[in-house]
C-alpha cells in the first residue's frame, strides 16, 4: 500500500538554529499538506500544495517558516529560526481529488508519519 | 469559518463493548466528514469516511453516521480490542474545499 513518506522522524534543535523536514507523498496525488500538530490537539493547517503552486498559507508564519514543492512531488518545510513554541508534530499529507456527477469534489487526505520537532 | 467539536476527550471500555464518540459542526454546508485513528508516535490514518448523501456507513467493526439537520456526526466501534486504543479525529470539510476542520480528538483506551 502507498504510503507519504516524511523524514527525519524525530528532530531536535536549538533554538535559533534552522531545521528542515522532508515529504514524499503518495504517487500521483498532485495536492499536498503540511500541518503542524501540537500535543493533545488536532492537526493545524500551514500550507496547502496544488502541484508546484502554493494554494494557501494563510496560517504559515511567514517571518520564519517557509515551504517549497519545486518539482510539484516531494517538499520541504523549513524553519528558521526554531522558537521553543514550535515543538510539535509536522506532518504531511496528500490527497486524491474524489468526486462524481451527484456530488461535490472533496479531498481523502492520507498522512505521513509526522516528524517530531524538540526545540531547546 | 468551519468549528468542530469532539466528546468525549477521553473514553475507556472493557474490551468487546462498543464505543462512540460524536462530533457536531456549525458549517451546514459542510458536506463531507472523515475519522482518523492517530496511534502514539504515528500521523493520523483515514478510518472511514461519510458524505452527506448518506446517512450511515459500516466498514466491519466501525460505523459512522449523519444527522445533517442537527448537524452531528458519530463513530461507532463495536467488539473493541486491544488494538483499537489510540486517538480519534473527526474533521468536516465544506463542498469543493481542501481544507479539514478538525475536531480536538478523542483519547480511547480499552481495557483488556
Amino acid at each position: 500500500e502507498a504510503e507519504v513518506a516524511q523524514s527525519p522522524r524525530y528532530k531536535i534543535t536549538e533554538k535559533s538554529q534552522a531545521v528542515a523536514f522532508w515529504c514524499d507523498p503518495i504517487s500521483g496525488h498532485a495536492t499536498l499538506y503540511w500541518y503542524r500538530q501540537i500535543l493533545g490537539q488536532g492537526p493545524e493547517l500551514l500550507v496547502q500544495f496544488q502541484d508546484e503552486s502554493v494554494v494557501d498559507d494563510s496560517q504559515l508564519p511567514k517571518d520564519r517558516f517557509s515551504a517549497e514543492r519545486l518539482k510539484g512531488v516531494d517538499s520541504t518545510l523549513k524553519i528558521q529560526p526554531a522558537e521553543l513554541g514550535d515543538s510539535a508534530m509536522y506532518l504531511c499529507a496528500s490527497s486524491l481529488l474524489r468526486g462524481d456527477r451527484a456530488f461535490s469534489v472533496y479531498y481523502e487526505q492520507y498522512f505521513g508519519p509526522g516528524t517530531r520537532l524538540t526545540v531547546t | 469559518g468551519e468549528n468542530v467539536e469532539q466528546h468525549p476527550s477521553t473514553l475507556s471500555v472493557q474490551e468487546g463493548d462498543s464505543a462512540v464518540i460524536k462530533c457536531t459542526y456549525s458549517d451546514s454546508a459542510s458536506n463531507y466528514f472523515p475519522w482518523y485513528k492517530q496511534e502514539l508516535g504515528k500521523g493520523p490514518q483515514l478510518i472511514i469516511d461519510i458524505r452527506s448523501n448518506v446517512g450511515e456507513k459500516k466498514d466491519q467493526r466501525i460505523a459512522v453516521t449523519l444527522n445533517k439537520t442537527a448537524k452531528h456526526f458519530s463513530l461507532h466501534i463495536t467488539e473493541t480490542q486491544p488494538e483499537d486504543s489510540a486517538v480519534y479525529f473527526c474533521a468536516a470539510s465544506k463542498p469543493n474545499d481542501y481544507k479539514l476542520s478538525f475536531g480536538a480528538g478523542t483519547t480511547v483506551t480499552v481495557r483488556a
